[in-house]
Order: structure tokens, then C-alpha cells, then sequence
């Protein structure tokens, strides 16, 4: 089966500058994930649906974080503006259902200037 | 939240010995475990996980314990080959009542298997 596909896979930004991350999950998986891995740390999760519904996003900065899933199928995940700390690799993950195995798509890596 | 414990930070074993990595988590509701391999510049990969229902799971050269009064489970590599390094992370979840399976992750550990 198809995996998880992200992109863009690099993009290099200015501070205050905004930018946006697509993610196509495993099709039929009801359930997507949005994590942000800082070099050297574990991955921590931003936000999370369950088709098209959010279910958790305690964790996502909503001063200048977004997310959407449109049609519970693809997502965007958008900063504006960004921040000097937002440079990461951020994580699209799909699931069948929530508490089922992740899998992981390839990352975006961000860099903020 | 959950808080999960991931020791040691660095690993670095001969080939063929075995590898033992050890996380604690502190939610007593969470029951399920799961563990990732994330090489150099690529994807985490699930290579094993475990549900609280069950106190050992083996596949193959790898082998998972959880102790679920002590709060901890442990990742087993035996006979380590030198494409088994790369950094290993362990997470935690709990599901029902308002949690949906929420992964929160361990620091990570760097295993470097040498020849």
C-alpha cells in the first residue's frame, strides 16, 4: 500500500514569514497526526483528527499554529508567523483508527532564518 | 500528561552482543506501548509494540517486557547487527473516556552497533 506522503520536504524560511505542509495519509486511515521533532528530541504532537474532527491539539501553538483536514482526507498544517524555534521536522502520521500502529510519512524539515 | 523516561541516552555495543533500553512512564492509565527505529534523516518506523494486557512480546531478535506496577518497559535487541543502529524511541498512549491514543515519546536512544 501506498504510505503516507508529505511535502514539501525542505523549505527555508525568514523569522515572522508564514509557511504551510501538506500531508496525504494511508487511504481508509480515519485518523491523522501532526508532530513536531526537534533535533535530538522525540517527536511531540501537535494535533490530531479523527476524520475530520480535531481531537486533540493541546499542544499546538494557536497563536500562530493551524491545521486543517479537509473531507477527512488531506491535511495542512500552516505557521504564521514563524519563529526562530519552529525550525524542526514536522511529521504527518496516519493510523486506521486512533490507538492502532502509526505510520509515519517522510517529514518536512523546516528552517526559520 | 503522560511523561515518558527513556534511558540510557547513548548506546554502544559490540556485534552480536545485545542492547537493553529501558523507559518509565507515569500515567498508570496508559496501555499501549509502542517502539520506533528512526534512522539518519528518515521516518520513525514501528518495529515492535505491546498492549498492558500482555507482559512479553518477542519478534524475532527483538523483544519487548512491560512491568505495569513498576511503570516501566524495556526494548531487547539480540545478536545486534551494525544496520540495527540508528536512534530508538520509546512512547506511550492511553485510549477511552477523552483520550484517543495520544503518543507522547521518550528522548530517544542512539545505538551504535560496531563491527
Amino acid at each position: 500500500e501506498a504510505g503516507v506522503a508529505q511535502s514539501p520536504r525542505y523549505k527555508i524560511i525568514e523569522k515572522r514569514q508564514s509557511v504551510a505542509f501538506w500531508c496525504n495519509p494511508i487511504s481508509g486511515h480515519a485518523t491523522l497526526y501532526w508532530y513536531q521533532q526537534i533535533l535530538g528530541q522525540g517527536p511531540k504532537l501537535l494535533i490530531q483528527f479523527q476524520n475530520n474532527g480535531v481531537v486533540d491539539d493541546s499542544q499546538l501553538p494557536k497563536d500562530r499554529f493551524s491545521a486543517e483536514r479537509l473531507k477527512g482526507v488531506d491535511s495542512t498544517l500552516k505557521i504564521q508567523p514563524a519563529k526562530l524555534e519552529d525550525s524542526a521536522v514536522y511529521l504527518c502520521a496516519s493510523s486506521l483508527y486512533y490507538h492502532y500502529e502509526q505510520y509515519f510519512g517522510p517529514g518536512t524539515r523546516l528552517t526559520v532564518t | 500528561g503522560e511523561n515518558v523516561e527513556q534511558h540510557p541516552s547513548t548506546l554502544s555495543v559490540q556485534e552480536g552482543d545485545s542492547a537493553v533500553i529501558k523507559c518509565t512512564y507515569s500515567d498508570s492509565a496508559s496501555n499501549y506501548f509502542p517502539w520506533y527505529k528512526q534512522e539518519l534523516g528518515k521516518r520513525p518506523q514501528l518495529i515492535i509494540d505491546i498492549r498492558s494486557n500482555v507482559g512479553e512480546k518477542k519478534d524475532q531478535r527483538i523483544a519487548v517486557t512491560l512491568n505495569k506496577t513498576a511503570k516501566h518497559f524495556s526494548l531487547h535487541i539480540t545478536e545486534t547487527q551494525p544496520e540495527d543502529s540508528a536512534v530508538y524511541f520509546c512512547a506511550a498512549s492511553k485510549a477511552g473516556g477523552t483520550s484517543y491514543g495520544k503518543l507522547t515519546f521518550g528522548q530517544g536512544t542512539i545505538l551504535t552497533v560496531h563491527p
